[in-house]
């Protein structure tokens, strides 16, 4: 099994709906994150979290909010979806700042595309 | 703030061919730098990493060297394979603090045959 696991990994809803995208790991790790990717824009943050109770804004987080649940959960929704909101939407882990063996490596779930009409 | 430049793509190459894509950084402090790989239809997967400079990278034949004096990691590999096709992300992490992951756009590489 991946160590991180996304829900839905194929989603297409209409414009207004809301959507949730769901991210569990089994990493341990503390830290996790929700990215976008859009062509030729690369990957653009959109929310992250240290650990349960520390949420933070990425770059791009209008229309978006998020809920860690646990450690090991982490959700993105869209209350509202409109149509450029679809993308390649990525959940990541790494592991918490201090340890030595931490240079900032991300672990990426398979991606969950969205498609809004 | 950081920023991440690497080579627009598609890259076209025949089997067997050499392959550099290059990756160009501006960053506070003293980053960690990183190439990220997304096969077709994956998540992406880290290909190899540089902490400091002069730090040579290397993974599944792929090799990238940290230049300090140049703010460059590029990427290359000596004779590519068709299994080789797939998207490389130039990134970096500056220590400290939030330790952002600033990601390049992306370069598509294509192996023919």
């Amino acid at each position: 099994d991946a160590d991180v696991t996304q829900t839905p990994r194929n989603r297409i809803t209409k414009t207004g709906k809301r959507i949730m995208l769901e991210c569990s790991q089994t990493k341990g790790h503390d830290r996790m994150y929700w990215y976008r990717q859009d062509p030729g824009l690369g990957l653009r943050l959109i929310y992250y979290s240290f650990d349960v109770k520390d949420i933070n804004k990425g770059e791009i987080s209008d229309g978006y909010s998020v809920s860690r649940q646990a450690q090991a959960k982490f959700s993105l929704s869209l209350e509202s979806a409109i149509p450029n909101q679809t993308a390649l939407y990525f959940c990541a882990t790494s592991d918490r700042i201090g340890l030595a063996a931490n240079t900032g490596e991300l672990f990426f779930g398979e991606g969950s595309r969205l498609t809004v009409l | 703030g950081n920023s991440v430049t690497q080579m627009e793509g598609p890259v076209t190459l025949s089997e067997e061919a050499f392959l550099t894509i290059n990756c160009t950084y501006t960053a506070t402090g003293y980053p960690s730098l990183f190439w990220y790989v997304q096969y077709p239809g994956e998540g992406l997967q880290l290909l190899l990493k540089a902490t400091k400079a002069d730090d040579k990278g290397s993974n599944k034949g792929f090799e990238a060297t940290y230049r300090k004096e140049t703010t460059s990691f590029h990427l290359e590999k000596g004779s590519v394979q068709v299994s080789d096709s797939a998207v490389y992300f130039c990134a970096l992490s500056v220590p400290g603090g939030y330790q952002k992951v600033t990601f390049g756009t992306g370069t598509k590489l294509q192996v023919i045959p």
